[in-house]
């Protein structure tokens, strides 16, 4: 079946320091990967739809030049959190389509980032 | 018109008893409908989906329940067990949102032994 394989599962880091997180797509080609963001206790809000090769879509409120999107490849995109703040501490998901309507969407396990 | 309303917020059944979640939406574009459970700490893993031209989707003790004119569907899960106690989401997408999936607010499932 398809699966996503995000890295870290967790990462604690300083304030104003740079997070990367990957996801990445290990028997399938993803054309589109979504980036999820989930507060405790709150269902997920989409932050941004990438497609390969192409620049990220970002959703209203969400700041495109904390949260940098790189979708580069059929099989990887990378979240990287900049300048990391106490308030950006959540749950990240990543969740990758092949691109047919019939296929789907596979989540990755999530990485949850804990700002000191 | 982008939502996806979902309740209960929480269910408690008991053990071999039915587990019925319901939600609504408004987009009459939508046409992919999943469910999916997420245990804490992990990512949401698919359950079941249906498509609007059916009217019931059954696997294994997963039963989703689409009713096109309401706009609605459900999730009937058909002799809860304890492990089956997790957080539930639906969720909808179609060709009008660029394939983007619009959740519900989920609801929490606990199945008492």
């Amino acid at each position: 079946g398809a699966v996503v394989s995000q890295h870290p599962s967790w990462v604690i880091c300083k304030s104003g320091t740079s997070v990367k997180i990957e996801c990445r797509s290990l028997d399938f080609q993803a054309t589109t990967m979504f980036w999820y963001r989930q507060f405790p206790k709150q269902s997920l809000m989409l932050m941004a739809t990438s497609n390969e090769g192409s620049k990220a879509t970002y959703e209203q409120g969400v700041e495109k030049d904390k949260f940098l999107i790189n979708h580069a490849s059929l099989t990887l995109s990378t979240l990287t959190v900049t300048s990391a703040h106490p308030e950006d501490s959540s749950f990240y998901i990543c969740s990758a389509s092949g691109g047919s309507r019939n296929y789907g969407y596979t989540f990755g396990s999530g990485t949850r980032l804990t700002v000191v | 018109q982008q939502q996806v309303k979902q309740s209960p917020q929480s269910l408690i059944v008991q053990k071999g008893g039915i587990s019925i979640i319901n939600c609504a939406y408004e987009n009459t574009a939508f046409d992919y409908f999943p469910w999916y459970q997420q245990f804490p700490g992990k990512g949401p893993a698919l359950l079941i989906a249906i498509r609007p031209d059916v009217s019931e989707k059954k696997e294994g003790r997963f039963t989703i329940s689409f009713n096109k004119s309401a706009k609605q569907f459900s999730l009937h899960i058909m002799d809860s067990q304890p492990g089956d106690s997790a957080t539930y989401f639906c969720a909808a997408s179609g060709s009008s949102n660029t394939g983007k999936l619009i959740f519900g607010q989920g609801t929490t499932l606990q199945v008492k032994p």
